[in-house]
C-alpha cells in the first residue's frame, strides 16, 4: 500500500514551458486535492476533486488545469510556466470530501523551479 | 473571511520540557480542526483532529491538542519534547459546511527541540 505517490520529485522548467504533475492514490479515496507550499504561506489549495468526474477551483487556480483521470489519478498541468509558479506541490486524498470528518493523506511533494 | 493563524513562526524548546504550538481560527459555525507535521523534504503527516466531544484530543507520537471554543483556539501540546519532534507543524480547519472537504491551513510553525 503506497498511499499517495507523486511524480516527478524534482523538475526545472524554463518560463513558458509546460508540464504535468502526476498523482495517484491506492487507498480507494473519493476526494483528491492539489496544494502548493510557499515559505511563510502555509499550503494553499489550487484545485480539488470531490469525487471522480468532478473538479473545482481552490484558492489559487490561475495558471493551472487539472484532470481527474479516474478514481486513482489526479493530474495538475501548467500550460505556460512562470517564475511565480516556483513552489513545492503536494497532492492529497481523503476518503470523502464534503461535510465529513476525514483527514487528508499527503504525497511526498514535487519541487518545481521555473527559471 | 475564514482564516487560521499560527502566531509563532518558530518555537524553541529544550528536550524534556513541555511544548505548545499555538493555533487560532476564524470560521463561522462549528469547524473540524486538524494538526499536521512535516519533516524536512517530506509530505504532511496527520497528527490529530477535533470533530466533537471532549475538548482534549490525543494523537500520534504523544501529541495532544486542546479545543477552546470561546477563544477559538486549538493549541498543540506535548508534555515532554523530544529532539525528533523538531519539524514544521501546520494547523488546519475545515468549516463544517465546506463542500469538497477543503482545508484552510495556517502558515506553519517551526518547532526546534534542543538536547
Amino acid at each position: 500500500n503506497a498511499g499517495v505517490t507523486q511524480t516527478p520529485k524534482f523538475q526545472v522548467l524554463k518560463t513558458g514551458q509546460s508540464m504535468t504533475l502526476q498523482c495517484a492514490q491506492d487507498m480507494n479515496h473519493n476526494s483528491m486535492y492539489w496544494y502548493r507550499q510557499d515559505p511563510g504561506m502555509g499550503l494553499r489549495l489550487i484545485y480539488y476533486s470531490a469525487s471522480e468526474g468532478t473538479t473545482d477551483k481552490g484558492e489559487v487556480p490561475n495558471g493551472y488545469n487539472v484532470s481527474r483521470l479516474n478514481k486513482r489519478e489526479f493530474s495538475l498541468r501548467l500550460e505556460s510556466a512562470a517564475p511565480s509558479q516556483t513552489s513545492v506541490y503536494f497532492c492529497a486524498s481523503s476518503i470523502m470530501g464534503g461535510q465529513t470528518k476525514n483527514e487528508q493523506f499527503f504525497g511526498p511533494g514535487t519541487r518545481l523551479t521555473v527559471l | 473571511a475564514q482564516s487560521v493563524a499560527q502566531p509563532e513562526d518558530q518555537v524553541n524548546v529544550a528536550e524534556g520540557n513541555p511544548l505548545t504550538v499555538k493555533c487560532t481560527y476564524s470560521v463561522s459555525g462549528n469547524p473540524y480542526l486538524f494538526w499536521y507535521v512535516q519533516y524536512p523534504n517530506r509530505g504532511l503527516q496527520f497528527l490529530l483532529k477535533y470533530i466533537t466531544g471532549d475538548n482534549l484530543v490525543k494523537g500520534s507520537y504523544g501529541f495532544e491538542a486542546e479545543f477552546n471554543k470561546s477563544q477559538t483556539s486549538f493549541h498543540l501540546k506535548k508534555p515532554s519534547a523530544l529532539v525528533s519532534d523538531s519539524a514544521l507543524y501546520f494547523c488546519a480547519v475545515r468549516p463544517y459546511y465546506n463542500q469538497g472537504g477543503k482545508l484552510i491551513f495556517g502558515q506553519g510553525t517551526e518547532l526546534s527541540v534542543k538536547p
